[in-house]
């Protein structure tokens, strides 16, 4: 069974600063995605950033990035010049492409404080 | 565009009591629709997903029950209530390609 954890359950970071937000899975898949979500107090869930497993090329979405480490099965994300709106839940997922199902395994989150 | 709707937003129900959260998809035809459930502390669990009109895989036992009526309809039911169905709970649907599910606005329940 495939297993996402993030270890930091709260962080906190300077309005305009960079923050790194951790994450490691399980798997013995070698196709699959992984996804960093972002929920705001409103309690919506959005898809920040989208990582294929068979690229090698980091994925990037304007402010936020991501390093992933295929090997080490870990799957970070980088937040540059943080703004007050990203203060939110993150929360790491992964699925695998291959199931049929897509069914999404959820990390506990990170509950991120931008602080002006 | 795809639209996702849940209902309702926020729902106080005694124990023992019939539960009925809805979601409805709008703008795709046979997407694959998922029930979460979220606890304070233990991130997203999945309860229930579906592939299919009347097909319903259920992922955790309970007292839950999921059912798919329509293609595009996706319904969370309780019988009776327990204190432990308290929580925030998510619809969700895909269609495959790039994996990632898109979010209802979630449905807050109090069970007293």
């Amino acid at each position: 069974a495939q297993t996402v954890t993030q270890s930091q359950p709260e962080m906190s970071v300077q309005e305009a600063e960079t923050v790194t937000l951790s994450c490691t899975y399980d798997t013995s898949e070698n196709n699959y995605y992984l996804f960093w979500y972002k929920q705001p107090p409103s309690r919506q869930m959005i898809l920040v950033i989208r990582q294929e497993a068979y690229k090698q090329q980091n994925a990037t979405e304007n402010r936020f990035s991501v390093n992933f480490q295929k090997a080490a099965k870990s799957f970070s994300l980088k937040i540059s010049d943080s703004q007050l709106g990203d203060t939110a839940m993150y929360f790491c997922a992964f699925t695998d492409s291959g199931a049929g199902s897509y069914q999404l395994t959820f990390g506990k989150g990170t509950k991120l404080s931008v602080i002006p | 565009s795809q639209t996702i709707h849940q209902w309702p937003a926020t729902l106080v129900q005694p124990v023992g009591s019939p539960l009925s959260l809805e979601c409805t998809v709008e703008g795709t035809s046979n997407p694959n629709l998922y029930w979460y459930r979220q606890a304070a502390g233990r991130g997203l669990q999945l309860l229930f997903y579906s592939v299919g009109i009347g097909q319903i895989s259920s992922e955790v036992p309970q007292n839950l029950s999921a059912s798919r009526p329509q293609d595009r309809q996706f319904i969370l039911s309780s019988k009776k209530l327990l204190l432990s169905d308290s929580g925030f709970y998510l619809c969700a649907w895909t269609t495959g390609g790039t994996g990632e599910l898109f979010f209802g606005e979630g449905s807050r329940l109090t069970v007293l």
